[in-house]
């Protein structure tokens, strides 16, 4: 199985301040016949379903804030929200959907300091 | 518009049976990869089982043997039928369908709890 490996655990950030998320694969996600890195970002907010934000690695999901952007380099993605809203506070997960089993990072609780 | 709606969750005794239902509308079923995914309480996701739109399945190894995903496409509907319930089965279950063949989920249901407990 990929295993995602997520860092940190948890993140408190400034109103307006950067966050950035890691996470990490423990084998290679890119599909060489099309150069796409197999994975995918989402927020969790309490008693609500995910919600995907990036593809792709990289490409963000329609009416999704361009505050929010995804990198990837070799197996180590990153997720970063240039400028942290009230509204951002949830549980961000990776999620590699190369093959199956699909594997999804442990999570990150993003808070404000 | 597009959305997932499930039902069938509930408390249910260990090694009990529970079939989940995903009730699909704005797009359709059989023209998807569909997907199961589980949250335990206060843990993180987990996929479950996947159906992809030529009508093959793919099981977690915790559940293979136990669970069967299915579709109803006159109905537009997705399963999980659930068998041999185990306490660690308990969690809210999603339905979720993929953007594209082998993509990232871009719709979820809003889930049904499951609780396997005497």
């Amino acid at each position: 199985d990929v295993v995602m490996t997520q860092s940190p655990n948890s993140l408190a950030v400034s109103l307006g301040e950067r966050a950035t998320i890691n996470c990490k694969s423990s084998q290679s996600v890119l599909y060489s016949s099309n150069d796409k890195n197999y994975l995918g970002w989402y927020q969790q907010k309490p008693g609500q379903p995910p919600k995907l934000l990036i593809y792709w690695a990289s490409t963000r999901e329609s009416g999704v804030p361009d505050r929010f952007s995804g990198s990837a380099s070799g197996t180590d993605f990153t997720l970063t929200i240039s400028s942290l809203q009230a509204e951002d506070v949830a549980v961000y997960y990776c999620q590699q959907y190369y093959r199956t089993p699909y594997t999804f990072g442990q999570g990150t609780k993003l808070e404000i300091k | 518009e597009v959305q997932l709606v499930e039902s069938g969750g509930g408390l249910i005794q260990p090694g009990g049976s529970l079939r989940l239902s995903c009730a699909a509308s704005g797009f359709i079923v059989s023209r998807n990869y569909m997907s199961w995914v589980r949250q335990a309480p206060g843990k993180g996701l987990e996929w479950v089982s996947l159906i992809y739109s030529g009508g093959g399945t793919y099981y977690a190894d915790s559940v293979e043997g136990r669970f069967t995903i299915s579709r109803d496409d006159s109905r537009n509907i997705l399963y999980l039928q659930m068998n041999s319930l185990r306490a660690e089965d308990t969690a809210v279950y999603y339905c979720a369908r993929e953007r594209g063949r082998w993509e990232a989920f871009d719709i979820w249901g809003q889930g049904t709890m499951v609780t396997v407990s005497s």
